[in-house]
């Protein structure tokens, strides 16, 4: 069974970069897609970008001056990194592979000073 | 860039039909924006239910069917339980992003 994890730290200041990484354990990161979503608290659903295991990428346009997603295969794991953070980006990150079903967690990630 | 819309809230009684709508600002919805569904219920991760328009993963409830309908993707819930309320959210493809839906909030009562 596919299981994801988020980690990095809860809370992040203003004009910093947020940085987060998500563990896939139970099956290979090799020949999927995976996608960044972030929900703000009491909002809805913001898809963020995704990575192919390859390195491939696509970021939400709204986003992609300050987003970089990666991909460590030796690590079975993907990052992603937002600079210049404001309050605006206080919310829930969640890691996915969308198509196949799997959710990490989700982490919540407040930016404050 | 897109922008796709659904009902803000619907409300269907126990065991009744209900069929949520995901539009496109950009036109029609066909095959080609891949339509997903997802579930989400307070507190917890979204579950995806269904995938490429119509497709089921083996978690999702046979009552719940996906479709598209007058240009529309729909995902239509036949024989509602109490434990199918929840927000519900489509997801469509577009060249170069993918996009949310704004979520449907479903009340069974």
């Amino acid at each position: 069974q596919v299981h994801l994890q988020e980690s990095g730290p809860g809370l992040v200041k203003p004009s910093e970069t947020l940085s987060l990484t998500c563990t896939v354990s139970g099956g290979s990161i090799s020949s999927y897609y995976w996608s960044w979503i972030r929900q703000p608290p009491g909002k809805g659903l913001e898809w963020i970008g995704y990575i192919y295991y390859s390195g491939s990428t696509n970021y939400n346009p709204s986003l992609k001056s300050r987003v970089t997603i990666s991909v460590d295969t030796s690590k079975n794991q993907f990052s992603l990194k937002l600079s210049s953070v404001t309050a605006a980006d206080t919310a829930v990150y969640y890691c996915a592979r969308l198509k196949d079903g799997h959710w990490g967690q989700g982490t919540l990630v407040t930016v404050s000073s | 860039q897109a922008v796709v819309t659904q009902e803000p809230s619907l409300t269907v009684s126990p065991g009744g039909t209900v069929t949520l709508t995901c539009g496109s600002s950009t036109g029609a919805v066909t095959s080609g924006h891949y339509p997903y569904w997802f579930q989400q219920k307070p507190g917890q991760a979204p579950r995806t239910l269904i995938y490429d328009t119509s497709n089921k993963h083996s978690w999702t409830p046979a009552r719940f069917s996906g479709s598209l309908l007058g240009g529309k993707a729909a995902l239509t819930l036949s024989g509602a339980q109490p434990e199918d309320e929840a927000e519900y959210y489509c997801f469509l493809f577009y060249s170069g992003a993918r996009v949310f839906g704004g979520g449907t909030k479903l009340t069974v009562l």
